[in-house]
């Protein structure tokens, strides 16, 4: 059971360059998503999809796209690296109940902007 | 704006003490609150509480929310050092689904 599966685990980029992260899972979720943390702030939504063809802005959206073609994949690019996107990455997916539903995190990437 | 202050930041103890870590909140349109605990790696889901005032209880942790108050507590008790990781609070509500709002953590570290 793979559950949510984030590749690559550490990338570093030089600044300007362009990158997808990939994430998939295999349960089936409707909703999943891409967070960022860093020291001290927790972790912050980037986007989020409530399901394929529906994606939305989260708390911190500029400088990255996204798409959901597909229930299982939720990829994450950045257009144009910067030393500021050095950060943890995390995809996470969830059912999606009236009342919530708990998430389920991808392993993470490191991200090093250069 | 949603909020989601958590305290302390940071914890340091003993094996065997009794810890409570605090959550509050500002939310629209509440729908839950969730506890996660991150070690080296993704956070993995502890409880979910959408009730006023009753516990949630796993082994030795335990936790409660006071939607009056806007409040939750995670207790963890008879801690070990297996428990020294950071503990997020995070706050589903809103007026779209989907935009949870995760506290900054509390680091707990738990000394032999």
């Amino acid at each position: 059971n793979a559950g949510v599966t984030q590749t690559p685990k550490f990338q570093v980029l030089k600044t300007g360059q362009s990158m997808t992260l990939q994430c998939a899972q295999d349960m089936n979720h409707e909703y999943m998503s891409w967070y960022r943390q860093d020291p001290g702030m927790g972790l912050r939504l980037i986007h989020y999809s409530v399901g394929a063809g529906i994606t939305d802005q989260g708390e911190v959206p500029n400088g990255y796209n996204v798409s959901r073609s597909t229930t299982e994949d939720f990829p994450l690019r950045l257009l144009s690296a910067a030393p500021s996107q050095t950060s943890v990455y995390f995809c996470a997916s969830s059912y999606m109940r009236q009342g919530g539903s708990p998430l389920h995190f991808g392993n993470g990437t490191r991200l090093t902007v250069t | 704006e949603d909020k989601v202050v958590q305290s302390p930041l940071s914890l340091v103890v003993h094996e065997g003490d009794t810890v409570t870590l605090n959550c509050s909140y500002e939310v629209t349109n509440f729908r839950s609150l969730l506890w996660y605990k991150q070690e080296k790696k993704a956070p993995t889901f502890l409880f979910m509480l959408t009730s006023s005032g009753i516990e949630k209880k796993s082994g030795r942790l335990s936790s409660i929310l006071d939607k009056k108050e806007l409040f939750s507590i995670l207790n963890i008790t008879a801690t070990q050092t297996g428990d020294s990781a950071v503990y997020l609070c995070v706050q589903a509500g809103g007026t779209s689904y989907g935009k949870l709002t995760f506290g900054q953590g509390t680091i707990l570290t738990v000394h032999p």
